[in-house]
C-alpha cells in the first residue's frame, strides 16, 4: 500500500513566484495535515482537513499561504508570492481515527522548498 | 496548552554506547498520548511508538526502550548498543485525547543523534 505521496520533492524558486506543493494522502484516511519544518521553529502544523474540509488553519503564517483539498485523494499548499523566509521542508501527513494507533499520523517524504 | 520539551538539541555517541533522549511534556488533560518519531537523514518522519496516559508500563522493542513517568511528566527514549543507522533526529510529541476525531499533536524541537563508528 502506497504511503503519503508528495510532489515535488525539491523546489527552487525565486522570490515573488507562486509555489504549489501537492499531496496525495493514504487511501481511506480522512484527515490531512500540512506541516512546515525549519531549524528555528521545528515542526509546525499549518492547517488540517477532515473529510476535505479545512478544520483549523490557525497555523497558516499569513495570507500568502493557502491550502485546498478538492477531493479525498488530493491536496495543495500554495504560496503566492513566495519569500526567502518560506524556505523550509513542507510535510503532508494523513491519519484516520480508526487506525490502529490513535492519532498516529503517516508522513510523506516532504518537499524541500528553497526561495532565492 | 500543551508543550513538549526536548532539552538535548544534539547528542553524539560512539557506536555500541547506550543513549537516552529526554522528553518532558506539559498538559492539563488527564488523558493524552505521547509519541516518538524518527527522522533519518533521508528526511521522512517514521513513527516509532505511542503511549497513552493510562499505561505507565515501560516498553521495549529490540534495542529501543521507552520510560514513561507521569510523576515527572517525562517520556524518555533509550537506545541500547547504538548503531550508525540510529543517527537521526528524534521527535517527541504529545496529543490530548478528545471526544472523538483529531486532537492536535504538538511536536518537540527534536534531538539530533549522531552515532560515530
Amino acid at each position: 500500500d502506497a504511503g503519503v505521496i508528495q510532489s515535488p520533492r525539491h523546489e527552487v524558486t525565486e522570490m515573488g513566484q507562486e509555489v504549489t506543493l501537492r499531496c496525495k494522502p493514504i487511501s481511506g484516511h480522512d484527515y490531512l495535515f500540512w506541516y512546515r519544518q525549519t531549524m528555528m521553529r521545528g515542526l509546525e502544523l499549518l492547517i488540517y482537513f477532515n473529510n476535505n474540509v479545512p478544520i483549523d488553519d490557525s497555523g497558516m503564517p499569513e495570507d500568502r499561504f493557502s491550502a485546498k483539498m478538492p477531493n479525498a485523494s488530493f491536496s495543495t499548499l500554495k504560496i503566492q508570492p513566495s519569500e526567502p523566509r518560506d524556505s523550509a521542508v513542507y510535510f503532508c501527513a494523513s491519519s484516520s481515527p480508526l487506525a490502529r494507533v490513535y492519532n498516529e499520523q503517516f508522513f510523506g517524504p516532504g518537499t524541500r522548498l528553497t526561495v532565492l | 496548552a500543551q508543550k513538549v520539551t526536548q532539552a538535548q538539541t544534539e547528542i553524539s555517541v560512539v557506536e555500541k554506547e547506550d543513549v537516552t533522549l529526554d522528553c518532558v511534556y506539559e498538559t492539563r488533560d488527564t488523558t493524552y498520548y505521547l509519541f516518538w518519531y524518527k527522522q533519518p537523514p533521508s528526511g521522512e518522519l517514521v513513527f516509532l511508538i505511542r503511549r497513552n496516559s493510562f499505561d505507565e508500563q515501560n516498553e521495549i522493542s529490540g534495542r529501543y526502550s521507552w520510560n514513561f513517568q507521569k510523576s515527572t511528566s517525562s517520556f524518555n527514549f533509550t537506545i541500547t548498543a547504538s548503531q550508525v543507522v540510529d543517527s537521526a533526529v528524534y521527535f517527541c510529541a504529545l496529543s490530548e485525547a478528545g471526544s472523538g476525531g483529531y486532537q492536535k499533536v504538538t511536536f518537540g524541537i527534536g534531538t539530533k543523534l549522531q552515532v560515530i563508528p
